[in-house]
């Protein structure tokens, strides 16, 4: 019954390879969101889809590309990883785009 | 550009005592989320407060909105142990869509 679920839960990969994180909610939310938390703890968001259509680009690099096939999903992909791009990722959705918005387990992003 | 602060980053407090953690934004807001987090875990939703002099109360944990004052307070009474932890404030506005922007955050440990 788990709400919104996200693989893997680790990720451990070398510079300059690509991966994909996934992001599935079995809430019925509209909107969904990733984030990048840092080593400080600092969340800070990366995008937002509503009904699968992008609301929200903050500023990422390029190498980030989110992707939703339907509004139960939300993929993101990453090439060419680099060091800096060590962190927790979390993925989240809500009902609507103003509504509380709850969060995935996390995945543990580590590039050696 | 939003900016959310908390104080303090840091608190250790002994088991019993009373403390209170501040969340201040910059502009205007119409909503604003109190999350917690613990070690290695995602953040859990805590208080959804949406209008001026909100007051919510949950266990030992209360929180409250001045929307006049942009200021959010997460009061603890007679601090547990299990309330260590890491809290966030997170605010939005409207017509910044989904946006949320978080908050340093306030590592808690409660000391018995």
């Amino acid at each position: 019954d788990t709400a919104v679920s996200q693989t893997p839960k680790y990720l451990v990969t070398q510079m300059g390879n690509d991966k994909s994180i996934k992001c599935e909610q079995n809430l019925g939310h509209d909107t969904m969101y990733w984030y990048k938390q840092d080593s400080k703890k600092f969340l800070k968001i990366m995008f937002s889809y509503n009904n699968k259509e992008l609301i929200i680009n903050e500023t990422v690099p390029n190498r980030f590309s989110p992707k939703s096939p339907d509004k139960a999903h939300l993929n993101l992909h990453i090439n060419s990883l680099e060091l800096g791009d060590s962190a927790v990722y979390f993925c989240a959705s809500s009902l609507w785009v103003a509504n509380e918005q709850f969060f995935g387990p996390g995945t543990r992003l580590t590039v050696l | 550009e939003l900016k959310v602060e908390q104080n303090p980053l840091f608190l250790s407090m002994q088991e019993g005592k009373n403390y209170t953690i501040y969340c201040n934004y910059s502009t205007t807001s119409d909503r604003l989320y109190w999350y917690r987090q613990d070690p290695g875990k995602s953040l859990e939703s805590l208080f959804v407060l949406l209008s001026n002099g909100a007051v919510k109360q949950e266990g030992r944990l209360m929180a409250s909105l001045d929307t006049k004052a942009r200021l959010s307070t997460l009061h603890i009474t007679a601090a547990v142990h299990d309330l260590s932890a890491t809290y966030f404030c997170a605010v939005g506005k409207e017509t910044s869509g989904s946006r949320l922007t978080f908050g340093e955050g306030t590592q808690l440990t409660v000391n018995p």
